[in-house]
């Protein structure tokens, strides 16, 4: 079973920003939190991962709550081609070959 | 162009005969894994390998063999393929000692039709 919980779906006018959730209330110390999308028709992108604090990237930030046991990716000015599947995942760091689950995402949709 | 690439892109088989997917990537990265996307299951894990001679299982292997004799080069084989194993199947690659704090790099995909 995946070790994070996401809404199924998600909308969004284009333009404005997005805010994903995800829990993930059983994750361990040493956890990255990764996110992921995958666009129609496409393998899944690297969107950005963090560990406990904040983090930046040109894609998109991730907010990390105090207690890790749950996250927000933050898409800051959603465009039309941000509408994908977006996949929020725990990758063991102790444990470096744990299995990775994904689990099933939210479908974000943007409208125009 | 850093990237991950499979073979073949499409493929339409029956029952029993034996075949092989290809994955190559051309970033000298460590890590490599196997995945299959069902619709309603997302993204399953079949085997991954943290380097040469190096695979495990993942979530779903049952079914799939894999070697990993060269760096670059990481085939999922199905000796006797059945139509449940009929599915959209992602290479992936990550750097250094592994994904966790590493991007993954997925290939383009690998539609398998079992009939």
């Amino acid at each position: 079973d995946a070790k994070t919980t996401q809404p199924n779906s998600m909308e969004s006018n284009e333009e404005e920003p997005v805010h994903l959730p995800c829990n993930h209330s059983t994750i361990s110390g040493t956890d990255y939190i990764h996110w992921y999308r995958q666009l129609p028709s496409q393998g899944p992108e690297y969107v950005i991962h963090g560990l406990t604090s904040n983090v930046n990237n040109r894609m998109a930030s991730l907010a990390i709550a105090e207690d890790r046991k749950s996250s927000t990716l933050i898409l800051h000015r959603a465009t039309l081609r941000d509408a994908a599947v977006y996949y929020c995942i725990l990758i063991g760091g102790a444990n470096r070959d744990d299995k990775i689950i994904f689990g099933k995402g939210t479908r974000l949709h943007i409208l125009p | 162009e850093a990237q991950v690439t499979q073979n073949p892109r499409y493929l339409i088989t029956v029952t029993g005969k034996k075949l092989t997917v290809t994955c190559s990537q051309n970033m000298n990265h460590e890590y490599m894994s196997w995945y299959r996307q069902d619709p309603g299951l997302g993204l399953r894990q079949i085997y991954y390998s943290m380097n040469v001679e190096a695979t495990d299982k993942g979530d779903v292997p049952e079914g799939y063999k894999v070697s990993r004799k060269e760096k670059r080069n990481f085939p999922l084989i199905l000796e006797s393929p059945s139509p449940n194993q009929t599915s959209l199947y992602f290479c992936a690659s990550s750097p250094g000692p592994g994904p966790s704090n590493n991007e993954q790099f997925f290939g383009p995909g690998t539609r398998l039709t079992v009939l």
